[in-house]
């Protein structure tokens, strides 16, 4: 079975601030992907980067950057200089490869930027 | 813009009464979703087509149906069936199975 865990559900920061969103996950497949989500007060969830499970390399997106440990099953988020439009439900999720394959989805975590 | 449009953005549902939401993509993608959300929790996955005339059952399927006629659209009816249907309903459609998908504003329906 596959299981994400979003440990933290609420995080509040000051603007300008860094915050680290974690992500653990379980699977007993070799190859998977790891996806992360935003979802902003408006509803929709926006996609924000998906990784492959041969790629262990880290990801730099403007004041985004995800670190994916394949040793400890974990695919952090880090908001560098965060702003108050970062404010925003974020999602990571995780879907094994191959046919039927479906995203399966932790719980969240609630980011407050406060000005 | 291509997008996903979902509608009606509230809905609300009667003892006993089917309704039916609407997702329309205009992506040309392949593959489409149903999500339910419920408050503090993930998504759950509700029923997917990969391709027309084809859809299958995801993890909370019962309650609900869906149809798949064109590859445009893939609305949601929740029947009678479902006890607890008051939730956020997200649409989502991807290229592929395994690529990204792409969601709409989503739907919130209530019960009167």
């Amino acid at each position: 079975a596959q299981k994400v865990t979003q440990a933290q559900t609420e995080i509040s920061v000051v603007e300008k601030e860094d915050v680290t969103l974690d992500c653990v996950y379980e699977t007993r497949d070799t190859t998977y992907y790891l996806f992360w989500y935003k979802q902003p007060p408006s509803g929709e969830l926006v996609f924000l980067i998906r990784r492959n499970s041969f790629d262990e390399q880290n990801e730099i997106s403007g004041r985004y950057s995800w670190n994916f440990q394949k040793s400890t099953s974990s695919f952090n988020f880090t908001i560098t200089a965060s702003q108050v439009v970062d404010s925003a439900v974020y999602f990571c999720a995780l879907m094994r490869t191959g046919a039927n394959s479906k995203l399966t989805f932790g719980k969240g975590i609630t980011l407050s930027v406060r000005p | 813009d291509g997008g996903i449009t979902q509608s009606p953005k509230y809905l609300f549902r009667k003892e006993g009464q089917n309704v039916t939401l609407s997702c329309e993509q205009n992506l040309n993608h392949d593959a489409m979703y149903w999500y339910r959300q419920d408050p503090g929790q993930g998504l759950r996955l509700i029923y997917y087509s990969q391709i027309v005339n084809d859809f299958q059952k995801g993890d909370i399927a019962e309650g609900y149906s869906v149809s798949r006629e064109k590859k445009e659209s893939f609305p949601l009816t929740v029947t009678s069936a479902q006890k607890n249907p008051t939730a956020f309903y997200l649409c989502a459609s991807s290229t592929q199975f395994n690529q990204p998908q792409h969601f709409g504003d989503g739907t919130r329906l209530s019960i009167l």
